[in-house]
């Protein structure tokens, strides 16, 4: 069964580094989505992408984070630099269709610690 | 965004059915309902979303109430296995999942 891959499963950096995760969606997903998860709270969308194009940047908080997709199939996502309390899951999704109610389906993650 | 309204956390037994309340009293006309649900340490997995009529599949059933304000998500016989939080969503189409903080089912033998 297709599966959204993500990497590295678990970070460790120190704070005002650079840190980098790489989500490779399910194959023909147009629909990629970056969500970050601080322990005890639900998923929060960072970034919302259709193709190549960002359909949905609001919450990035664009001063340190990037993410980019340029070829529309995977993408990355990138702080720098860190800072302690971005400690957290970061989840990648996709979805088959660029409308509608399609399945999200989520990778299992990479959890940041930023010490 | 319309918001969802679900308790913190429940408690079953094993091979118990197991209803989930929902509330939202805000929903739109266009807004379907979906639940995932989230294993310890693993991403959120989808289990169902209806518009009007209630829906079943394979994992659970999900009852819409006429007015639309409230659903519930029915596992039919909770296992171990199910022990996760369950996240109560309304979505327009095309638009991104807004989770809230979901329902803590912890399930015991």
């Amino acid at each position: 069964e297709a599966e959204v891959a993500q990497s590295p499963r678990y970070k460790i950096t120190e704070k005002s580094q650079a840190v980098a995760f790489w989500c490779d969606p399910i194959s023909g997903h147009a629909t990629l989505y970056w969500y970050r998860q601080i322990l005890g709270q639900g998923p929060e969308l960072l970034v919302q992408f259709q193709d190549e194009s960002v359909v949905d940047d609001s919450q990035l908080p664009k001063d340190r984070f990037s993410a980019e997709r340029l070829k529309g199939v995977d993408s990355t996502l990138k702080i720098q630099p860190a800072e302690l309390g971005d400690s957290a899951m970061y989840l990648c999704a996709s979805s088959r269709l660029a409308g509608g109610t399609g399945e999200l389906f989520f990778g299992e993650g990479s959890r940041l610690t930023v010490l | 965004d319309a918001k969802t309204t679900q308790p913190n956390s429940m408690e079953s037994n094993e091979e118990e059915p197991v209803h989930l309340p929902c509330n939202h009293s805000t929903i739109s006309g266009t807004d379907y309902i979906h639940w995932y649900r989230q294993l310890p340490s693993q991403g959120p997995e989808y289990v169902i979303h209806g518009l009007t009529s209630n829906v079943n599949n394979r994992m659970a059933s999900l009852a819409i109430a006429e007015d639309r304000k409230s659903s519930t998500l029915i596992l039919h016989r909770a296992t171990l296995r199910d022990a996760a939080v369950y996240y109560c969503i309304l979505r327009d189409p095309g638009y991104a999942l807004n989770f809230g903080k979901g329902t803590s089912l912890l399930v015991t033998p």
